[in-house]
């Protein structure tokens, strides 16, 4: 079945660690992206890339980091700098055409708490 | 800017009445609209999308919305609730960021609850 795959599905991490969140997708989409979901906030970019080894930065960056060597993977680094890591992180995907109407496909989350 | 205004953070309903999910949105030109639904602990899954084909759409599972300007308006309906409605809704408008990359703005969520 073709769709985007987190894992874990669950993470803790220590204060002071860096952690990395996997996101692969097999539905040849360009673009990917990935969300930060904290209750009653709605979903906030992170970071987004359109195309293999390029990537930028969307509103919310500031200690998160990423890297997209190939078409299929975009990976998540929660770095120590993050100060408020604890939060549900969602990866999405589309069919970059250029216009607005490309809906995004999501991953099922991964919930990172800090313990 | 773009921006999606949901008017209620929750909504109640019982069984098989008809649901209203509020949503308003800012746009500076033809918008994109969507409505996602999640389920706890779930990702997000597209219910419907408008694309300035109609301004009545019909999506999956008996949902609809109605895309009305002069009232910068897109509300989702059901005629029908059923218990396995219940979860966080969301209303989203897409804009472009630099680079033609489509960039999705959410708005902070609709939970509804079903009550037999």
């Amino acid at each position: 079945d073709g769709g985007i795959t987190q894992s874990p599905k669950y993470l803790f991490r220590k204060e002071g660690q860096n952690v990395t969140l996997s996101c692969e997708q097999n539905l040849n989409h360009d673009a990917m992206y990935w969300y930060r979901q904290d209750p009653g906030q709605g979903l906030r970019l992170i970071y987004y890339s359109q195309i293999v080894n390029d990537f930028q930065k969307g509103d919310i960056a500031e200690g998160y980091s990423v890297s997209r060597e190939k078409k299929e993977s975009f990976p998540l680094t929660v770095t120590s700098a993050q100060k408020n890591p604890t939060a549900f992180y969602l990866c999405a995907s589309s069919d970059y055409r250029g216009t607005r109407n490309t809906e995004a496909f999501f991953g099922q989350g991964t919930r990172l708490t800090v313990v | 800017a773009q921006s999606v205004t949901q008017l209620d953070s929750h909504v109640s309903v019982s069984e098989g009445t008809p649901v209203l999910l509020r949503c308003n949105y800012s746009s500076s030109y033809s918008p994109s609209l969507f409505w996602y639904v999640q389920h706890p602990n779930k990702g997000l899954q597209l219910l419907l999308k408008y694309t300035s084909a109609a301004t009545l759409v019909k999506g999956i599972n008996g949902f609809e919305a109605e895309f009305k300007k002069s009232e910068t308006s897109f509300h989702l309906t059901k005629p029908s609730a059923h218990m396995s409605d219940a979860a966080e809704y969301f209303c989203v408008v897409s804009t472009h960021l630099s680079g033609g990359y489509n960039k999705l703005i959410f708005g902070a969520g609709t939970r509804l609850a079903v009550h037999p």
